[in-house]
């Protein structure tokens, strides 16, 4: 049972524009939301996280917005770099959990 | 300071074999995670040590096992390996609950 979903494999946008990656889950105890990328052959890597005290979460380029009513987040990248072309992942757990639950990524292709 | 460490990268078994994957965190982080991930499944779960104790088990059968050690490395075992064992092994570091992990690159294990 896929507690963590990110029904889009894929996604292109053209460099320059704004790039969103959604996220659902389904368990309402998740409390800590964060997002990895992750190039070929590399492990991920952290990019940003949200709790659930917070809606809103910037780090340069970086958004994260987490909708608890409707158990959704996104990552909003603006503007978007051919860079930034590599398998998204969201991830969640619980308070003081010792697991993430892990989507099953979108894959950014970021067009020159 | 150095990330954590997988080896090996790359490993090619036959069926029935067994295989040990290791995996050194970075230091200070006393909390290891082991993640498979394979197209279309995303990370799936495997386990995760605490001071050398599993806190937590993924839904996995009972071929894979693990350990941590008092230095807080750890190992991954596979018995009697089967094809769809085929994927990338991902080790994760963390300092403990509630915190975000840091991941190895993973080996890439293939069973023919």
């Amino acid at each position: 049972d896929q507690q963590v979903k990110q029904n889009s494999p894929s996604l292109s946008v053209q460099e320059g524009r704004i790039s969103i990656l959604n996220c659902d889950y389904t368990n309402s105890m998740f409390d800590y939301f964060l997002w990895y990328k992750k190039y070929p052959a590399e492990g991920p890597t952290f990019l940003i996280s949200i709790s659930s005290i917070k809606d809103k979460n910037e780090d340069g380029r970086f958004t994260v917005f987490l909708n608890k009513s409707a158990k959704h987040l996104s990552l909003h990248i603006v503007p978007s770099q051919p860079g930034d072309s590599a398998v998204y992942f969201c991830a969640a757990s619980e308070v003081n959990g010792n697991q993430f639950y892990f989507g099953t990524g979108t894959s950014l292709t970021v067009i020159p | 300071k150095a990330g954590v460490t997988q080896t090996p990268r790359y490993l090619i078994k036959t069926r029935g074999q067994q295989v040990t994957l290791s995996c050194s965190p970075i230091s200070g982080h006393r909390s290891v995670s082991w993640y498979q991930q394979t197209p279309g499944q995303g990370l799936q779960f495997l386990f995760e040590y605490f001071s050398e104790t599993q806190r937590n088990k993924g839904n996995f059968p009972g071929r894979f096992s693990g350990r941590q050690f008092s230095n807080s490395r750890s190992e991954m075992n596979v018995s009697t390996l089967e094809l769809g064992d085929s994927a990338l092994y991902l080790c994760a570091s963390s300092i403990g609950q509630g915190s975000g992990y840091t991941f190895g690159s993973g080996t890439r294990l293939t069973v023919v």
